[in-house]
């Protein structure tokens, strides 16, 4: 298995509600990612969790709560997002050490839209 | 950010050579990334370079210099699906054991017949 997997594809919220966002991957990396990519934009980096701990958070707000209940899974919980939080969201893995030549490997994302 | 500049469009005819170029400024550098990135899809890794020199996969091949903070991603024999958004991304290591991947803004390339 060499894929990340993300569900659900596409979600759609009112600004009071809570969602999660869930990504799995069973190829043995250590570190997981989240990324949020807005339309003609790259990818921005929000979130990096090491060995199940949180590593970095690029100063997200506190309406994007990360989680990483096991090795293989990552998820985002969202709570009273804004219009301008849609976009595409992107969860990426990786072996996570200084050697990897290999980059991420990237899900296929969830597309957000906040109404 | 990391400085990282690439083109912002570019277009190409079926059968052709394309080459796009990445600049980057980065104090923890290693590795440098290109990724492929069709309409509202995830970015699929296409080669990555961290010294100096021509990295050849098939159709793609990718260079490296840095000293000049530079790349470019060449791609030969263009196909209608090569048409998408190619971006550049650059490792940044400085101040962690782990890899941030900072991506440039990517470089629409239009293939035409």
């Amino acid at each position: 298995d060499t894929e990340v997997t993300q569900t659900p594809k596409h979600l759609v919220m009112g600004m009071t509600n809570k969602k999660s966002l869930k990504c799995e991957q069973h190829m043995g990396h250590r570190a997981m990612y989240w990324y949020k990519q807005k339309a003609k934009k790259p990818p921005e980096l929000m979130f990096v969790y090491s060995y199940e701990k949180l590593s970095i958070n690029e100063s997200v707000p506190s309406r994007f709560s990360p989680e990483c209940p096991n090795s293989s899974l990552l998820n985002l919980h969202l709570h009273a997002l804004q219009p301008e939080d849609s976009a595409l969201y992107l969860c990426a893995s990786s072996q996570g050490d200084r050697a990897s030549g290999y980059g991420y490997t990237f899900g296929s994302g969830t597309r957000l839209t906040v109404v | 950010g990391q400085n990282i500049d690439q083109p912002t469009e570019m277009t190409a005819t079926e059968g052709a050579i394309v080459q796009i170029n990445c600049t980057y400024q980065t104090s923890g550098f290693n590795g440098l990334f290109w990724y492929q990135q069709h309409a509202g899809e995830a970015p699929t890794f296409l080669s990555y370079n961290v010294l100096d020199g021509l990295e050849e996969k098939g159709r793609f091949s990718s260079f490296l210099s840095r000293s000049k903070g530079y790349s470019y991603l060449l791609l030969k024999e263009l196909q209608m699906k090569d048409s998408a958004s190619y971006l550049c991304a650059v490792r940044d290591d400085r101040g962690s054991t782990l890899g941030r991947l900072y991506f440039g803004r990517g470089t629409q390339l239009t293939v035409w017949p």
